[in-house]
């Protein structure tokens, strides 16, 4: 699986949108980007995936560069329920049946505080 | 009710002696996982199972074992804990089929004094 850089940590205004940003130069094409947090030592939480086009639903939207290096995750309106570390992982395709293929692989992640 | 439930959510064990880990899940999910996590270390895959007949190790399965038995269960076991294993342990589901990422546990905190 290809490795993936965040910044590690950022802050933002309660109400402003959080944008979170994300490195995978070495992505292959089969492999997709995934996005999840961890508020505060509870189970990781799944927000939101994609290959290359961009990707919207209730929680967030991923935005996916043309050349697929690198993405950013947005919290449009960010609260303070949203403060938690956010990962970024990439893996190939989810319907794969490849052995191992679908170990999700957690990095350092960005630690996203929401200030009042 | 929780969909990846485990037990116990917090334990303190003594050197030597073996744990078991516990989780179950009502999602009809197919594959299972064990990580920990460490602060400042992210979390690490141990064992996971893609079926009731399948057990492969992750990237740190040294000092643990795994049994699945059940589709629905997958036990973590410490055969003789030491300290080191001190970490706040998950377990976690996903479905080959409607793979919309993983679902994970609430996490049990397990101490090795």
């Amino acid at each position: 699986d290809a490795k993936t850089t965040q910044p590690p940590s950022m802050d933002c205004a309660e109400g402003r949108a959080a944008n979170l940003p994300c490195n995978h130069s070495t992505i292959s094409g089969n492999e997709y980007v995934y996005w999840y947090r961890q508020i505060h030592s509870q189970g990781p939480q799944y927000i939101i995936h994609g290959l290359k086009n961009n990707e919207t639903n209730e929680m967030a939207s991923l935005i996916i560069t043309e050349d697929r290096k690198s993405s950013t995750l947005i919290l449009p309106h960010a609260t303070l329920r949203d403060t938690a570390v956010y990962y970024c992982i990439v893996r190939v395709a989810p319907f794969s049946i490849i052995q191992g293929a679908q170990k999700l692989v957690f990095g350092q992640g960005t630690r996203l505080t929401i200030n009042p | 009710d929780a969909d990846v439930t485990q037990t116990p959510r917090n334990r303190i064990t003594k050197t030597g002696k073996r744990i078991m880990l516990e989780c179950s899940q009502t999602k009809g999910h197919d594959r299972m996982y064990w990580y920990r996590q460490d602060p400042g270390l992210g979390l690490r895959l141990i064992y996971y199972s893609f079926d009731v007949k399948d057990i492969n190790k992750g990237e740190i399965s040294d000092g643990y074992s795994v049994s699945r038995q059940a589709q629905a269960k997958f036990s973590l076991s410490l055969e003789s804990a030491i300290p080191n294993q001190t970490a706040l342990y998950f377990c976690a589901t996903s479905d080959l089929r409607r793979d919309y990422g993983y679902t994970f546990g609430s996490g049990t905190r397990l101490t090795v004094v």
